[in-house]
Order: C-alpha cells, then structure tokens, then sequence
C-alpha cells in the first residue's frame, strides 16, 4: 500500500493555471477510474473537489479539473484565487480492495 | 443537511484501547459504505478502514489489521472503531467519511477527533 506520489508543492499567482500530478501503478490509478481529489484547508476537514477521474460534486467551481493518462491523474486550476491555497490529495481505489491517498501538494498563490 | 460528527478521541498509553464513534445526520445512513481515514501531525492522509452498508465486508490497512475493528450501527445511524495495542504511531486525527453507493470517494467527511498514543 505505498502512498501515491504527488509534487509536495506547487505555486501559481492569481489568475494562472495549475496542474498537480498524481502518479501511481497499473494496480491503481491505472486499473480504475476511481481517481478523486481532495482539497484541505489548515485545521479543517478535506473537502471533495474531483471524483472519478473528472467529475465536479455540485457546488464545486468549473475552475477545478481532472484527468487521467495511464497511471497518472492530474488535477487542474485554473483561474487561480487565493482561496484556492490548500493543500491538495489524490486518492484511487486500488486492487487490493483498499484506498490509497497521494502524499499531499501544498498550493501557494503567490 | 449532511453531519458527520466523531467522538471519543482522547490521550492513551501505548498498549490501551479506545474507541471511536462517528454520528451521522442529514442522510441515509444504511444506504452508504463508510470509512476511517487518519491523519497523523503534519502528515498526509491514511486509508484506515472500510465497512460496507450492511456490515457484511470490511477492510483494513496492513498498518491496522489485528488491532482496529471497524463496526456500524445501522439503526443508531453510527459508525465505529475499536482500537486495541495502540502505538505512538497511530497517534493522528481520525475522520470518519462516507461513501455513496455508486462511488469510490468519499463526498462528506466529519471534523475529526484527536488520538494521541503517548507515555
């Protein structure tokens, strides 16, 4: 169950797109659509931005996308506002029958 | 609305037992698949463990196998999980998060409630 892999961080001023990579196996992000992606403020609990590779939750702005090649997902902002200063995890369900998260990318808008 | 509120977080001795509870509100409750996901200080998140709908599959992290139970109460709308032999590294903030049943994400997550495994 290795933890799928992610940038630690990446930044952006307002107004600029972003894309935060998630790479994982054929056992994973490979072998399922089943990619989401979480955002989290500091103190606060995750919030669902992405389900099933790219799939926005009602409520959730269009500025945020997602996509899959092989065994990486990618999630995209664009429009960047400094709300959008988060961290940021994948997650994918895995062959295992288990879930495995990415390490986190911590967004800075500069 | 959707509530998902945890309890029973709390500071432990190495080797003790706690247990966790998640109270639901605002939805279905039976009709959802739940999970445990911890996040130590600091850190990233972890997948814990799953519990389907009915209660009838479950799985767990290797790092938790043998020592959690994850349990549900369907008529009590609650969600729970039972840890024994706790380590310092288990010490994390727990969230409980549910699953609908067409998905493998978890759309509602609660606040989260603080396990410290510490002498």
């Amino acid at each position: 169950q290795s933890a799928l892999t992610q940038p630690a961080s990446v930044s952006g001023s307002p107004g600029q797109s972003i894309t935060i990579s998630c790479t994982g196996t054929s056992s994973d992000v490979g072998g399922y659509n089943y990619v989401s992606w979480y955002q989290q403020h500091p103190g606060k609990a995750p919030k669902l931005m992405i389900y099933e590779v790219s799939n926005r939750p009602s409520g959730v702005s269009n500025r945020f996308s997602g996509s899959k090649s092989g065994n990486t997902a990618s999630l995209t902002i664009s429009g960047l506002q400094a709300e959008d200063e988060a961290d940021y995890y994948c997650s994918s369900y895995t062959s295992s029958s288990t879930w495995v998260f990415g390490g986190g990318t911590k967004l800075t808008v500069l | 609305q959707v509530q998902l509120v945890e309890s029973g977080g709390g500071l432990v001795k190495p080797g003790g037992s706690l247990r966790l509870s998640c109270a639901a509100s605002g939805f279905t409750f039976s009709d959802y698949y739940m999970s445990w996901i911890r996040q130590a200080p600091g850190k990233g998140l972890e997948w814990v463990s799953y519990i389907s709908s009915s209660g009838s599959t479950i799985y767990y992290a290797d790092s938790v196998k043998g020592r959690f139970t994850i349990s549900r109460d369907n008529a009590k709308n609650s969600l729970y999980l039972q840890m024994n032999s706790l380590r310092a590294e288990d010490t994390a903030v727990y969230y409980c998060a549910s699953e609908p049943p067409s998905g493998y994400y978890y759309d509602y997550w609660g606040q989260g409630t603080l396990v410290t495994v510490s002498s």
